[in-house]
């Protein structure tokens, strides 16, 4: 069965205090990882996709990495602004193709950054 | 760019009152999503769609109806509304389906029944 783990549950940061989030999963054949932020009262902002062990994407403070079991989200001097849900989402085999594929959710880490 | 759009943001309806909420989105993506949000449950999939004319079922698909006439707009219907509907809806979309690609959310609508 598809899992996908997010550890920590909760992570508060002091602004400027580099840390990273987990997605570690066990999927039928990966398709692609996928990384969101979701402010509260708000829907899901794409960050990241990755499909392959050892590829990196950054962005702004946001650097998302893969291996063939995890993926790490490091934050690099947060910002307060950067206090959200972070979301991974994985696509197993047959994921998205001619009908709705699988997707399997992490449960989400809460991050908070305090000034 | 504006992306995926819903309408409205809010709305409180009365046990057994019926809605439809609008999903647009401009990229011009094949597949589209209906999706409700609970504390608690993370993201649930009621209905999907591959293309334009197609509505396939999710995991939580009963109470809901869905119809996809063009190709950028998707609603959801509400044909007599319960208290267990209470919830935040999002629509997505993506170019091909979630799981190859990646998928743009809209800002949601919250719905209330009372």
């Amino acid at each position: 069965e598809d899992q996908v783990t997010q550890s920590p549950e909760a992570l508060r940061l002091q602004e400027g205090e580099s840390s990273s989030l987990n997605c570690s999963y066990t999927v039928s054949g990966l398709r692609g990882l996928f990384w969101y932020r979701q402010d509260p009262g708000k829907g899901p902002e794409f960050l990241f996709t990755l499909y392959s062990a050892g590829e990196e994407k950054e962005k702004e403070r946001l650097k998302a990495t893969l291996t063939k079991k995890e993926s790490f989200l490091h934050i690099t001097a947060p910002k307060p602004e950067d206090s959200a849900t972070y979301l991974c989402v994985v696509g197993g085999t047959n994921a998205g193709g001619t009908s709705y594929g699988k997707l399997t959710f992490g449960q989400g880490t809460i991050l908070t950054v305090h000034p | 760019n504006a992306g995926v759009t819903q309408t409205p943001k809010f709305r409180v309806l009365k046990t057994g009152q019926s809605m439809t909420l609008l999903c647009a989105q401009d990229m011009n993506h094949e597949y589209m999503y209906w999706y409700r949000q609970d504390p608690g449950m993370g993201l649930r999939l009621i209905h999907y769609s591959v293309g334009e004319g197609t509505t396939a079922k999710g995991e939580v698909p009963d109470g809901y109806n869905v119809s996809r006439l063009k190709k950028q707009n998707f609603l959801l219907g509400l044909e007599s509304a319960a208290p267990s509907q209470t919830s935040v809806y999002f629509c997505a979309s993506s170019y091909r389906g979630w799981g190859r690609t990646e998928a743009f959310f809209g800002q949601g609508t919250r719905l209330t029944v009372v």
